[in-house]
C-alpha cells in the first residue's frame, strides 16, 4: 500500500496571504488528522475529518480550516498568514476506528 | 486536559548500550499511550502503543515500553542501541472523542547515538 502523500512538501509564503495543503490517505483509510510541528510549540493537533465531516478541532484559531473530500483526500488552508504559522504541518491518516495513525512526511511552510 | 512530560531534551548512548527514555503522562481516565521517532525531515512512525492489557509493550526495531499506572509512566526501553536509532522520539497520550482520540505530544526526547 502506498503510504500517506503530501503536497507539496516545501512552500514559501508572504504575510497576509493564504495557503492550501493537500493530503492523500492511505487506501481505505478514512480519517485524516493534521497537526502542526515547531520548534516552540512541539507538536500540536489542529483537527481531525471523517467521512468527510470534521469530527475533532484543537485550540486554533478560524484562519486554520479544513476539509475532507468523499475519496478521503483532505485539504487544510490558512489564511492571512502570520511569520508564526511557518511550520511543518503533518497529515494523518487511520482507519477511523480508534486505529494507529500512519503520517506523512510533512509540508514544510515558511512565512517571511 | 491531558499532558505529557518527556523530562529528557537531549540522550546520549553508545552504540550497543541499553536506552530508557522516560515518559509521564497526566490523564483522568485510561490513557492511549504511543512513543513515535521521528527522523530528521520525515514524519512520525509509530513504535508502538498501549490501549489496554498486558502492560509490557513489545514494538518495532527491538523497542519496547511498560506502562506503570502508579507512576503514571509509560517508559520506551532498548537493550542495544543502533546508530541508525539516533532521531526525535515523542511519547504521546491520546484521549478519546467521537470515536476517536486525539493524540497530545510531549516535547520530544532527541537520541544521539555515539560509535
Amino acid at each position: 500500500k502506498a503510504g500517506v502523500t503530501q503536497t507539496p512538501r516545501y512552500l514559501i509564503k508572504t504575510r497576509g496571504q493564504q495557503v492550501t495543503l493537500s493530503c492523500s490517505p492511505i487506501s481505505g483509510h478514512r480519517s485524516v488528522s493534521w497537526y502542526q510541528q515547531t520548534p516552540g510549540q512541539g507538536l500540536q493537533f489542529l483537527f481531525e475529518y471523517f467521512s468527510e465531516t470534521q469530527r475533532n478541532k484543537g485550540n486554533f484559531p478560524g484562519r486554520f480550516s479544513g476539509r475532507q473530500f468523499s475519496n478521503s483526500r483532505s485539504e487544510m488552508n490558512v489564511s492571512t498568514l502570520e511569520l508564526g504559522d511557518s511550520a511543518l504541518y503533518l497529515c494523518a491518516s487511520s482507519s477511523g476506528l480508534g486505529d494507529e495513525q500512519y503520517f506523512g512526511p510533512g509540508t514544510r511552510l515558511t512565512v517571511t | 486536559a491531558q499532558s505529557v512530560t518527556q523530562p529528557d531534551i537531549h540522550i546520549t548512548v553508545s552504540e550497543g548500550a541499553s536506552l530508557e527514555l522516560r515518559c509521564n503522562y497526566s490523564y483522568g481516565a485510561t490513557p492511549y499511550l504511543f512513543w513515535y521517532v521521528q527522523s530528521p525531515g520525515q514524519g512520525l512512525q509509530l513504535l508502538l502503543k498501549y490501549f489496554s492489557g498486558d502492560t509490557l509493550v513489545q514494538g518495532i526495531k527491538g523497542f519496547e515500553a511498560e506502562f506503570k499506572r502508579s507512576q503514571s509512566s509509560f517508559n520506551l526501553r532498548k537493550p542495544s542501541v543502533h546508530w541508525s536509532d539516533a532521531a526525535e522520539y515523542f511519547c504521546a497520550v491520546g484521549a478519546a472523542s467521537g470515536g476517536s482520540y486525539i493524540p497530545t505530544f510531549g516535547r520530544g526526547t532527541s537520541l544521539i547515538v555515539h560509535p
